[in-house]
């Protein structure tokens, strides 16, 4: 299994610019997550889904959009990215949620804002 | 005041030490609690929950304090490889199964 994976790796973007950061996973996972993590402010969750079909909002969702087609992906837009945006972005999936709640992170997005 | 809070160090211990870090929050309905482990520039791993009674996997030892609202991560016999930042998680009974995360705490362990 790959667990979770993540594209792109890096991206520098201009200020204005769009794109589409694309999370999959193959543990048949129902949770998901995308996180941003910034110096010494730990992980922020932005938008989460509890599955298919289904996404709500985060602590830091302003600036964002996500969508859940499938069960195995997770998408997270910048309709017109600012360099408040500039960030390593997480994704992450997890079986259960409460006490079995483990987490499995992907390889991280490193994304600049110019 | 931040939801879930640690010292962020950075913690410099020689090798064979034993450091502990503390992490706090502020919800009282926090149901689940976790310790990840973050390499540089690398996604976080779970390292062990923490359970009601405390719980150690070889040289670790999670505690939780519900009263005083802390969970604790003693590791002893440091090894350079235990070099990286620890993050403390924190799960309030929803049904979004969502953790909030201290800012972590860097540990370097030297030789």
């Amino acid at each position: 299994n790959a667990g979770v994976t993540q594209t792109p790796k890096f991206r520098v973007l201009k200020t204005g610019q769009s794109m589409t950061l694309l999370c999959a996973q193959d543990m048949n996972h129902e949770y998901m997550y995308w996180y941003r993590q910034d110096p010494g402010m730990g992980l922020r969750l932005i938008h989460y889904s509890v599955g298919e079909g289904t996404t709500a909002k985060g602590e830091v969702p302003d600036g964002y959009n996500v969508s859940r087609l499938k069960k195995q992906n997770f998408l997270l837009g910048l309709e017109s990215a600012a360099p408040s945006q500039t960030s390593v972005y997480f994704c992450a999936s997890s079986y259960l949620p409460g006490s079995n709640n483990e987490q499995f992170f992907g390889p991280g997005t490193r994304l600049t804002v110019l | 005041r931040k939801e879930v809070e640690q010292d962020p160090g950075p913690f410099n211990v020689p090798e064979g030490a034993t450091v502990a870090f503390n992490c706090t929050y502020s919800n009282s309905a926090s149901q689940s609690f976790f310790w990840y482990r973050q390499d540089c520039r690398k996604e976080p791993k779970l390292l062990m929950s923490v359970y009601s009674s405390g719980n150690e996997d070889g040289r670790f030892t999670a505690q939780l304090n519900r009263a005083s609202q802390y969970i604790s991560l003693l590791i002893r016999d440091s090894k350079l490889s235990d070099s990286a930042t620890y993050l403390c998680a924190v799960n309030i009974a929803d049904a979004g199964g969502k953790l909030i995360f201290g800012q972590g705490t860097e540990l370097s362990v030297k030789p």
